[in-house]
């Protein structure tokens, strides 16, 4: 499984976009790239999943380079409330294998 | 609502006692898996499932047991209990199907003290 690299924490304010970049070197052929959202005492909550270019839903966007070895969360104007801990994943679906995430602090 | 449904939310234990923490889920996914995240770290896989009848170990499947007789059902067993396995845990499912991309659906957790 290829091994993923995010920044430990970041910090924003409220209403700014922020941007989480994923470094994943040794991604295979057929992984796809997915990201998580962790609020404290809670189960994490799938955010966005993209194979190669980019993906955007109604809460993210996700940009992915053609080489595919990083990609990039973004997330626009941020509010308190997206004050979590985001995980980048890479893999096929059968297994999840959580990297350390990156904390995002949002401040009024 | 559908869902992943674990019980108990909380679980104390005495040292080398047994217990299974039962997960369910009614959205008819074939991939079941169980996590546990130790405070202030990331979730680490202990089991998962592709399907009924097949398991498989993850990162730290020591200690722990799992079987998957339905499609619904995924119990984890804690064999002797330790200190050590202390945490929070987790279970989720999804789809096989990449269609939908719509990832895990984690259930709330189980807080389980080993004394």
């Amino acid at each position: 499984l290829a091994k993923t690299t995010q920044p430990i924490s970041m910090d924003s304010y409220e209403g700014q976009e922020v941007n989480i970049t994923c470094s994943h070197n040794n991604i295979a052929t057929n992984d796809y790239i997915t990201w998580y959202q962790q609020f404290p005492s809670q189960g994490p909550r799938f955010i966005i999943q993209g194979y190669k270019t980019k993906v955007t839903n109604e809460v993210a966007s996700l940009f992915i380079p053609a080489d595919r070895k990083s990609s990039t969360l973004s997330l626009p104007r941020v509010s308190l409330s997206d004050t979590a801990v985001y995980y980048c994943l890479v893999g096929g679906a059968d297994k999840l294998i959580f990297g350390t995430g990156t904390r995002l602090q949002v401040f009024p | 609502n559908a869902g992943v449904t674990q019980t108990p939310k909380f679980q104390v234990l005495k040292t080398g006692q047994s217990m299974t923490l039962q997960c369910a889920q009614d959205m008819n996914h074939e991939y079941m898996s169980w996590y546990r995240q130790d405070p202030g770290m990331g979730l680490r896989l202990i089991h998962y499932s592709v399907g009924a009848g097949i398991t498989d170990q993850g990162e730290v499947p020591n200690g722990y047991n799992v079987s998957r007789s339905t499609t619904e059902d995924f119990p984890l067993r804690l064999l002797s209990a330790a200190p050590s396995q202390t945490s929070v845990y987790f279970c989720a499912s999804s789809y096989s199907d990449r269609e939908g991309l719509d990832g895990y659906t984690f259930g709330s957790g189980t807080r389980l003290t080993v004394v």
